[in-house]
């Protein structure tokens, strides 16, 4: 199995520029989540899935579109980026709540 | 919604000793509380969980209490060693269905040989 895999590693964009970042997981997971990290920071909630056709906001959602049409991925829309979304997004999955969470490697997303 | 403090920001030992890492939670209603460990470059990887109807696990090394009256949780980690050198992340669930975690800002853990 590969886990959590996101896709870019890295992206650089500019000002007002519009991107996804992908996220699949092959454990058959219902739970996905999306977070951002910034130093300082630590690992804060953007948005979450429990299921195929469910999403939901966590606590930094603005700024960020989601969707979840298979169990298998869960993307992440930035819509008209800002430097102020220059950040690594994890994203991660388990197979139900309050069960361990598997991480990706992270996208590093800078915005110019 | 849930908030997760954690202390301290960094600490450095020496190999050999005890690292504790502290943290509190907001909502009582929580009952799941795991711990990441995250590496240079990589995303957090779970080393440790506590549910609420336990006060202490152990794996080896590692240790986690639980104290749910005073609304804390700490990891204990014992005869420290330099590949222990990492960020370590608390969290707690955020919200009432635990179907995501609210982190801690991350402890900085320097072993030093």
């Amino acid at each position: 199995n590969a886990g959590v895999t996101q896709t870019p590693k890295f992206q650089v964009l500019k000002t007002g520029q519009s991107m996804t970042l992908q996220c699949a997981q092959d454990m058959n997971h219902e739970y996905m989540s999306w977070y951002r990290q910034d130093p300082g920071m630590g690992l804060r909630l953007i948005h979450y899935s429990v299921g195929a056709g469910i999403t939901d906001q966590g606590e930094v959602p603005n700024g960020y579109n989601v969707s979840r049409s298979t169990t298998e991925d869960f993307p992440l829309r930035l819509l008209s980026a800002a430097p102020s979304q220059t950040s690594v997004y994890f994203c991660a999955s388990s197979y139900s709540s309050r069960q361990p969470q598997h991480f990706g490697d992270g996208t590093r997303l800078s915005i110019l | 919604g849930e908030n997760v403090e954690q202390h301290p920001s960094t600490l450095s030992v020496q190999e050999g000793d005890s690292a504790v890492i502290k943290c509190t939670y907001s909502d009582s209603a929580s009952n799941y509380f795991p711990w990441y460990k995250q590496e240079l470059g990589k995303g957090p990887q779970l080393i440790i969980d506590i549910r609420s109807n336990v006060g202490e696990k152990k794996d080896q090394r590692i240790a986690v209490t639980l104290n749910k009256t005073a609304k804390h949780f700490s990891l204990h980690i014992t005869e420290t060693q330099p590949e222990d050198s990492a960020v370590y992340f608390c969290a707690a669930e955020a919200n009432q269905a635990g179907t995501a975690l609210i982190f801690g800002k991350g402890t900085t853990l320097s072993v030093s040989s």
